[in-house]
């Protein structure tokens, strides 16, 4: 079992809709890390988390450091968001990121 | 500029070939990462090293090596390689547990 679990795996939308992609973890960790994967490939960091919630934009990200639980929201989509979103968390004493295995996101005009 | 750089992007190569992949920070970060990406997407560490320690994940295999001639650059080198190595590579870095800055990716794909 992955120690990062991603939910859905893959998400179609119709442009204007509110997403939520939610991330579940099984171990303690120091700081979670969410990722935009576009289809060139390329990977950004869009937010990182230890506690609360953060907002960029259109983008929320909340984490319920009890529950060990993770949501990235995505208000008004549109069809550039259209990539994958890629949740990962360290570890205390750690650096490195562990991944979740993604969730792909379509935004349909 | 380009906050981490990696070349090249493209790289094919033969069964047996040694070859490397170059990656370069310029954002004065103190610990950098190799990871490597699957034919599934999935991400995973290889490497993480900062000016003191080498942490190895236990399953890379030895062909596999990281060099960092100075705290900007960590290189990865690659010996003798298998099909099974054809994969996309990802070098970033941080500073300490902080944001990670990803570079753009190297797409190795091994004939």
């Amino acid at each position: 079992k992955n120690e990062v679990e991603q939910s859905p795996q893959n998400l179609t939308a119709q442009e204007g809709e509110f997403i939520t992609i939610n991330c579940s973890y099984s171990v303690g960790i120091s700081a979670l890390h969410w990722l935009q994967q576009h289809p060139g490939g390329g990977i950004v960091s869009l937010f990182m988390l230890s506690s609360g919630k953060k907002k960029h934009g259109r983008l929320i990200a909340t984490i319920n450091i009890q529950e060990k639980h993770s949501s990235l929201h995505i208000t008004a989509s549109h069809p550039r968001d259209s990539a994958v979103y890629i949740c990962a968390v360290i570890l205390p004493g750690q650096g490195n990121l562990i991944f979740g295995k993604g969730t792909k996101l379509s935004v349909k005009p | 500029d380009t906050a981490v750089s990696q070349t090249p992007k493209y790289l094919v190569t033969q069964m047996g070939n040694d070859k490397s992949i170059k990656c370069e920070q310029n954002l004065g970060h103190d610990t950098m990462y190799w990871y490597k990406q699957d034919s599934k997407k999935f991400l995973k560490i290889m490497f993480s090293y900062n000016n003191k320690e080498l942490i190895i994940n236990e399953t890379v295999p030895n062909r596999f090596s990281p060099k960092s001639p100075d705290k900007a650059h960590l290189n990865l080198h690659i010996n003798s390689l298998e099909l099974g190595d054809s994969a996309v590579y990802f070098c970033a870095s941080s500073l300490r547990v902080s944001e990670a800055f990803f570079g753009q990716g190297t797409r190795l794909t091994v004939v």
